[in-house]
């Protein structure tokens, strides 16, 4: 069975612009929750899909967004980045929203120059 | 909200040592996880362990959540092991997300 696949792998871009980060889960499973990792700031939450509804949302600013599909592939949106959001974005799925293991991609490693 | 501590934040060990790591959390969780994050960034699924004992290979996790605690045992450490350590909890109050540890980073030296 695939794992979760997250692409692209890494990704540069510039101050101001927007990016889209996707995220393909285990098949079958319908959570995708969304982490970013910092060195400052570890491992934190932004949000969380189950059948395509947003059913979590941690504390970030509105900039960063996110959808879901009706296959349960996801995406996240930053739109004007800030350097501060440089950072490893890591996705994982699991089969339910409750109670139920989370399995994680290689995740993206986003550098904002 | 639930605040969720590993102890140590470093390790170093020599090759075939044994450590343990430990995870305090504040409040009631129904789940957690343990990870070993690689030098990659790979998270890997350790362990999902909301209460008791399990064993894989040279590791091993014991979760107590009556007394809010977890510790991950690593026997006979390699290199490979080397790396950061997460524990996970699914917080049992408010939006059940996981909410991740401070981490503990293991370099093990050949």
């Amino acid at each position: 069975k695939a794992g979760v696949t997250q692409t692209p792998r890494y990704l540069i871009k510039t101050r101001g612009q927007q990016v889209t980060l996707s995220c393909s889960p285990i098949s079958g499973h319908r959570s995708v929750s969304w982490y970013q990792q910092t060195p400052g700031q570890g491992l934190q939450f932004l949000f969380e899909y189950f059948s395509e509804t947003q059913r979590n949302k941690g504390n970030f600013p509105g900039r960063f967004s996110g959808r879901q599909f009706s296959n349960s592939r996801s995406e996240m949106n930053v739109s004007t980045l800030e350097l501060g959001d440089s950072a490893l974005y890591l996705c994982a799925s699991s089969l339910q929203v409750r109670a139920s293991p989370l399995h994680f991609g290689n995740g993206t490693r986003l550098t904002v120059t | 909200g639930i605040q969720v501590e590993q102890s140590p934040p470093d390790l170093i060990l020599q090759e075939g040592a044994n450590s343990t790591l430990r995870c305090n959390f504040s409040d009631s969780v129904n789940n957690l996880q343990w990870f070993h994050q690689n030098p990659w960034g790979q998270l890997i699924n350790l362990f999902y362990i909301p209460s008791g004992t399990k064993q894989n290979g040279r590791l091993s996790a014991t979760t107590v959540a009556t007394e809010r605690y977890s510790l991950l045992y690593i026997s006979s450490s390699q290199t490979t092991d080397s790396g950061v350590y997460f524990c996970a909890v699914e917080w049992a109050s408010g939006t059940y997300k996981y909410i991740f540890g401070t981490g503990t980073r293991l370099k093990v030296l050949a």
